[in-house]
């Protein structure tokens, strides 16, 4: 089955970009979708359709997929980014949902 | 307002079968071709996607658990159910429902989610 891969953990300072990738084969020809967790809470979406962002998700969020890599990009880190993120994608091919490893973020 | 709020034993004996509930509101399973997912996540790890089940029936299950899952709704009661046999060790987590709407602006991402609901497995 598909398989996504993310780092397992990224950091970065406040004010600074933390990028976070998610690895496949081909995926830039596949639709990804992030999601933030954070402690204790369900998952909230972040990212669709590759670079979407729902209302109510800040611009310092953003999406990109090509080749075989997606990155969700956050822009002016903020304490409140530490959490833990997910990208995933429904695999047409073998008609599951497939979730990526999760990137936990810490903040410095 | 939509909300999705799982239910089901927080303890389960092994060998036993799970069967869980998310009830849901705010949205008609007829307002557009919504599906709902059942996810888990193990204490510290990841999330991990177990079955769909789309407004017209279909039904989507993660291959390496397809024998022992069952997922089917209840339009007239507004709830998704999950059954999940033969449970042992490996199945204790949180277990969350979340919805998508395959004509919303969202598409195949998961728009809402429940709070979860943690599952224990222990004789």
């Amino acid at each position: 089955s598909y398989v996504l891969t993310q780092p397992p953990s990224v950091s970065a300072a406040p004010g600074e970009t933390a990028k976070i990738t998610c690895g496949g084969t081909d995926l830039g020809s596949k639709v990804v979708h992030w999601s933030q967790q954070r402690p204790g809470q369900a998952p909230l979406l972040l990212i669709y359709y590759d670079s979407g962002r729902p209302s109510g998700i800040p611009e310092r969020f953003s999406g990109s997929n090509s080749g075989s890599t997606a990155t969700l990009t956050i822009s002016r880190v903020e304490a409140g980014d530490e959490a833990d993120y997910y990208c995933h994608l429904w695999d047409s091919d073998s008609g599951q949902f497939v979730f990526g490893t999760g990137t936990k973020v810490t903040v410095l | 307002q939509v909300t999705l709020r799982e239910s089901g034993p927080a303890l389960v004996r092994p060998t036993q079968t799970l069967t869980l509930t998310c009830s849901f509101s705010g949205f008609s399973l007829s307002g557009g071709e919504v599906c709902f997912s059942w996810i888990r996540q193990p204490p510290g790890k990841g999330l991990e996607w177990l079955a769909r089940i789309d407004w017209d029936d279909d039904e989507f299950y993660n291959s390496s658990l397809r024998a022992r899952l069952t997922i089917s709704k209840d339009t007239s009661t507004d709830q998704v159910l999950l059954t999940l046999t033969n449970v042992g060790p490996e199945d204790a987590a949180t277990y969350f429902c979340a919805r998508h709407n395959r004509a919303g602006d969202y598409g195949e991402a998961f728009d809402y989610w429940g709070p979860g609901t943690l599952v224990t497995v222990s004789s």
